[in-house]
């Protein structure tokens, strides 16, 4: 069990480029999950996949945004034309199939749009 | 809709007190309730949970928190504070019976600073 890994662990993009965050979860956990904190605040829920069927999206995860789990292993997060209001930390997160499973952390993307 | 509230910013403690960090929820049905603790510019780590059963929830490094339903709280507890302890703590909550939902509500975190 290696944990939950994120790639890259920090991005400075200027305003109106598109970036693009991988998240590797621990490997037998079919569930993954996106969130994203800004400063001072919790995690907020962006997305989660069951393997790679994406099941939910909150409604913060506007059309500039886009999650794929091709394979059921890893995922991207892209974020096309970003905005200054797009600086956050993005945390990945896995679980196992189960009701009452817990969720697994990584290390998280610090993105600075300038 | 779920929600959770940490009405503490900040909890300073002495080295050797006990600590608590205070968490209340709101969801529609019945909760599946969590701590994690976050140090700088890391993510999240698993402390502790609640699922269902005995109201008085074990977890790492000596943390414990207690179950209230009554009160819909959850507050999180360790009898003796370390310097390590010092870091962010969130308290978050899923609604058991939320439709398939597995999305987590986070509270805003709440500091805890233990003083040597």
């Amino acid at each position: 069990d290696t944990g939950v890994s994120q790639d890259p662990r920090h991005k400075i993009t200027k305003r109106g480029q598109n970036v693009t965050f991988r998240c590797d979860p621990i490997s037998e956990h079919n569930r993954l999950y996106w969130y994203r904190q800004t400063l001072g605040q919790g995690p907020e829920f962006l997305t989660y996949f069951q393997n790679e069927a994406q099941l939910e999206k909150s409604r913060l995860l506007s059309d500039r945004f886009s999650a794929e789990r091709p394979k059921g292993s890893f995922s991207t997060l892209e974020i096309q034309r970003t905005e200054q209001g797009d600086s956050a930390m993005y945390l990945c997160a896995s679980s196992s199939v189960g009701a009452q499973e817990t969720q697994y952390f990584g290390p998280g993307t610090r993105l600075l749009v300038l | 809709a779920q929600s959770v509230a940490q009405p503490e910013d900040q909890v300073n403690v002495a080295e050797g007190n006990p600590l608590t960090v205070k968490c209340t929820y709101s969801v529609s049905g019945n909760p599946y309730l969590f701590w994690y603790v976050q140090y700088p510019n890391r993510g999240l780590q698993f402390l502790l949970k609640y699922i269902t059963g005995d109201n008085l929830v074990k977890g790492s490094y000596g943390f414990e928190a207690e179950f209230n339903k009554s009160q819909t709280s959850f507050h999180l507890k360790k009898p003796s504070a370390l310097v390590s302890d010092s870091a962010l703590y969130f308290c978050a909550v899923r609604d058991r019976g939320g439709a398939g939902s597995y999305q987590l509500t986070f509270g805003k975190g709440t500091k805890l600073s233990v003083i040597p």
